[in-house]
């Protein structure tokens, strides 16, 4: 039990669908991410959420849409994507207060394959 | 911008022996924070050990202790009495100090395998 769950853990999604994946924190965080891991390249922060508000978006295509309608809850919208979107998409949180050096709590992640 | 380099794609190890993963790091920050986190198959990213870099004294975590040399910018992580459940990704990253947020910068990861 990691505290931050994220569904589904897999996705197989044609270039031209729609899909959401979805993210959940039961740590009363009040800050949550997404994170891409593509193999062989180091984790990439996509998008920042502080008490509901988007506070960074890491120059992501907008194919990418995040929503975060609370502070428990992450969602990213998946819409005409392309195979190197194809990767694990990581959700964490962190409780911030104030200053940085909080730490960042992952989920388990979601493997996405675009066919 | 900061960067993470893990020089060690993958290493190696018997079980119950030690080892040390290097990390080293670039930044003209002076407030920051550095972590070891460890992702096994299940892929779960899990914290292994945090260091600030305020504190001059190396953290440790039960088997899990750092050497942190902050002229050198240098980090590694020391496993001691390696066990086979070790075996995962390990990844070093860094984070700014300050206010507004956490933001993290991996490292490449290095893949280390515990062998019985």
């Amino acid at each position: 039990e990691t505290g931050v769950t994220q569904t589904p853990r897999h996705l197989v999604m044609g270039m031209t669908n729609k899909k959401s994946l979805k993210c959940e924190q039961h740590l009363g965080h009040n800050a949550m991410y997404w994170y891409k891991q593509s193999a062989k390249k180091p984790l990439e922060l996509m998008f920042v959420y502080n008490f509901k508000e988007q506070t960074e978006n890491n120059s992501v295509p907008s194919r990418f849409s995040p929503e975060c309608p609370n502070s428990s809850h992450l969602f990213l919208h998946l819409h005409t994507l392309q195979p190197e979107d194809s990767a694990l998409y990581l959700c964490a949180s962190s409780q911030e207060g104030g200053t940085r050096g909080n730490t960042i709590y992952f989920g388990e992640g979601s493997w996405l394959t675009v066919v | 911008a900061q960067t993470v380099t893990q020089s060690q794609p993958e290493m190696s190890v018997q079980e119950a022996e030690t080892v040390t993963l290097s990390c080293t790091y670039d930044t003209s920050e002076s407030n920051y924070y550095l972590f070891w986190y460890k992702q096994p198959p299940s892929r779960q990213m899990i914290l292994v050990i945090r260091q600030e870099a305020y504190k001059q004294q190396n953290a440790t975590e039960n088997r899990f202790s750092v050497n942190f040399q902050k002229a050198a910018k240098s980090f590694s992580l020391k496993i001691s009495d390696s066990q086979l459940g070790d075996t995962a990704m390990y990844f070093c990253a860094f984070m700014e100090g300050g206010t507004s947020g956490s933001r993290l910068t991996f490292g490449e990861g290095t893949q280390l395998t515990v062998n019985p």
